[in-house]
C-alpha cells in the first residue's frame, strides 16, 4: 500500500506563508484524488481542500479558500498545499490524504500529519 | 453548507454492540464513510460508500444509511475499539467534504 509523508509545517506568525509537501512512496495513478485534511488542537477533523487527479480541478472549504492553494506533481509523486494568509484558527495538524477514487470519494490512506501553528 | 450530527460520546460493555449515528438531510442520497482515530494517529477509513469495508478491517465494523440518518455498528466491542468515531460525506451542491463533530467510544 502506498504512504505518504508530509513535510513543511512549523511555526509561523499570522499573515505568514507555509507550503506543505506530502511525498507518496510509489506513483499514485491520476484515477486518484489528492486531500488535505486537519485537525486543531483537541478538536475534530476538518476537510481542507481536494484535487482531482489530473490537477485540474481543485477545491476548497470556504475557511480557506482564496489563501490555500493544492497542488499535484504526479511524474514526481509529489502533492502540496500552499498557504498563505496565515491566520490563528489555521495551527492543527495537517494530513495528506489519498482517495479511494475520484477526488469526492472516501480518505483511503492518510498520512502521519505534519503540524503548524500559526501564532505571534 | 451540509452538516453532518454526532454525538459527542458513547460507552458500551465490552462483548456489546456499539451503535453511532450521524445525522445529516435526506444523508440516504448521499455516499457515507467511516474513520476511527486512536490517540496520536492518523484516522483509518473502517466503513465506505455507507457499508463497504476495506481489507482489514474486522466484519465487527458495519454500516446502514436511511432517511436521515446513517449508522456505524461495531459489534462484539474489544478494548482496542475505542477511538473517536467520524462520519464523512461529500456535499455535491457546493463540491466540498464535510465531516461529523466526532463520537468518542469508551469501552467501560
Amino acid at each position: 500500500e502506498v504512504q505518504l509523508l508530509e513535510s513543511g509545517g512549523g511555526l509561523v506568525q499570522p499573515g505568514g506563508s507555509l507550503r506543505l509537501s506530502c511525498a507518496a512512496s510509489e506513483f499514485i495513478s491520476t484515477s486518484f484524488g489528492m486531500a488535505w485534511a486537519r485537525q486543531a488542537p483537541g478538536k475534530g477533523l476538518q476537510w481542507v481542500s481536494s484535487i482531482s487527479g489530473s490537477g485540474a480541478k481543485t477545491y476548497y472549504a470556504d475557511s480557506v479558500k482564496g489563501r490555500f492553494t493544492i497542488s499535484r506533481d504526479n511524474p514526481n509523486h509529489m502533492f502540496y498545499l500552499q498557504m498563505n494568509n496565515l491566520r490563528a484558527e489555521d495551527t492543527g495538524v495537517y494530513y495528506c490524504v489519498k482517495t479511494g477514487s475520484f477526488y469526492y470519494h472516501y480518505l483511503d490512506v492518510w498520512g502521519k500529519g505534519t503540524t503548524v501553528t500559526v501564532s505571534s | 453548507s451540509y452538516v453532518l450530527t454526532q454525538a459527542p460520546s458513547v460507552s458500551v460493555a465490552p462483548g456489546q454492540t456499539a451503535r453511532i449515528t450521524c445525522g445529516g438531510s435526506n444523508i440516504e442520497k448521499k455516499s457515507v464513510h467511516w474513520y476511527q482515530q486512536k490517540p496520536g494517529q492518523a484516522p483509518i477509513v473502517v466503513v465506505y460508500d455507507d457499508y463497504y469495508r476495506p481489507s482489514g478491517i474486522p466484519e465487527r465494523f458495519s454500516g446502514s444509511n436511511s432517511g436521515n440518518t446513517a449508522t456505524l455498528a461495531i459489534s462484539r466491542v474489544e478494548a482496542g475499539d475505542e477511538g473517536d468515531y467520524y462520519c464523512h460525506v461529500w456535499d455535491s451542491s457546493v463540491d466540498q467534504g464535510v465531516f461529523g463533530g466526532g463520537t468518542k467510544v469508551t469501552v467501560l
